[in-house]
């Protein structure tokens, strides 16, 4: 059973269009993320809700916005896509709680290509 | 701010020699989680160790070791007797003490370890 899925799991589109990346934990976890891992490797967080509450949200372009309709699912969907846009996407989970600093498992990640 | 260094952007290494990957961090809280995430040329990216501030034993998973060192903010990983799977990039990350469902994952920009056969 796939822990941390996302679909799809390569995305080729040109500038200018809208795309959304889904992803479901079937953990249990109560914490989800989104993570951007640009050309050089360098993993950066953009988002994190804690039950359907975004809690974390950087310094990301309002082109960005996600969607948590349920604690196991946080779907990222993005307008009007730019160049500067390809990386490549990991949601993450984890449990929250008052303890933190709780280990995050990653999905698959989604490559995104903008042309 | 939360800062992570991995200063060994490459590391080659021939298979059975062991490879130590150095993570130097910054954070002016007392309380912080420290992480080792592995990402195999398939990209996903894999949990490895999760250890907290208070707790510096060294740990020992198979061939892994990991070094937690407060007095120089270190927590550097060891891969003894190295093999042709290990080759990946391997992440230290940090998350100071976040408030409940605020876990934030800062991470260092990874080293890439390059097994020979």
């Amino acid at each position: 059973d796939t822990a941390v899925s996302q679909t799809p799991k390569y995305l080729v589109t040109q500038m200018g269009n809208d795309k959304s990346i889904k992803c479901e934990q079937n953990l249990g976890h109560d914490t989800m993320y989104w993570y951007k891992q640009d050309s050089k490797k360098f993993l950066k967080i953009m988002f994190s809700y804690n039950n359907k509450e975004l809690i974390i949200n950087e310094t990301v372009p309002n082109r960005f916005s996600p969607k948590s309709p349920d604690k196991a699912h946080l779907n990222l969907h993005i307008n009007s896509l730019e160049l500067g846009d390809s990386a490549v996407y990991f949601c993450a989970s984890s449990q929250g709680g008052l303890a933190g600093g709780r280990e995050q498992y990653f999905g698959p990640g989604t490559r995104l290509t903008v042309t | 701010a939360q800062k992570v260094t991995q200063a060994q952007t490459e590391i080659s290494v021939v298979e059975k020699e062991d490879v130590t990957l150095d993570c130097v961090y910054e954070t002016r809280d007392t309380t912080y989680y420290l992480f080792w995430y592995k990402q195999p040329p398939s990209g996903e990216l894999v949990f490895l160790i999760r250890r907290n501030s208070f707790d510096e034993q060294n740990e020992i998973s198979g061939r892994y070791s990991w070094n937690f060192q407060k007095s120089t903010s270190s927590f550097n990983f060891t891969i003894t007797a190295s093999q042709v799977v290990d080759s990946a990039v391997y992440f230290c990350a940090l998350s100071e003490a976040p408030l409940y469902g605020n876990n934030r994952l800062a991470f260092g920009k990874g080293n890439q370890v390059v097994v020979i056969p």
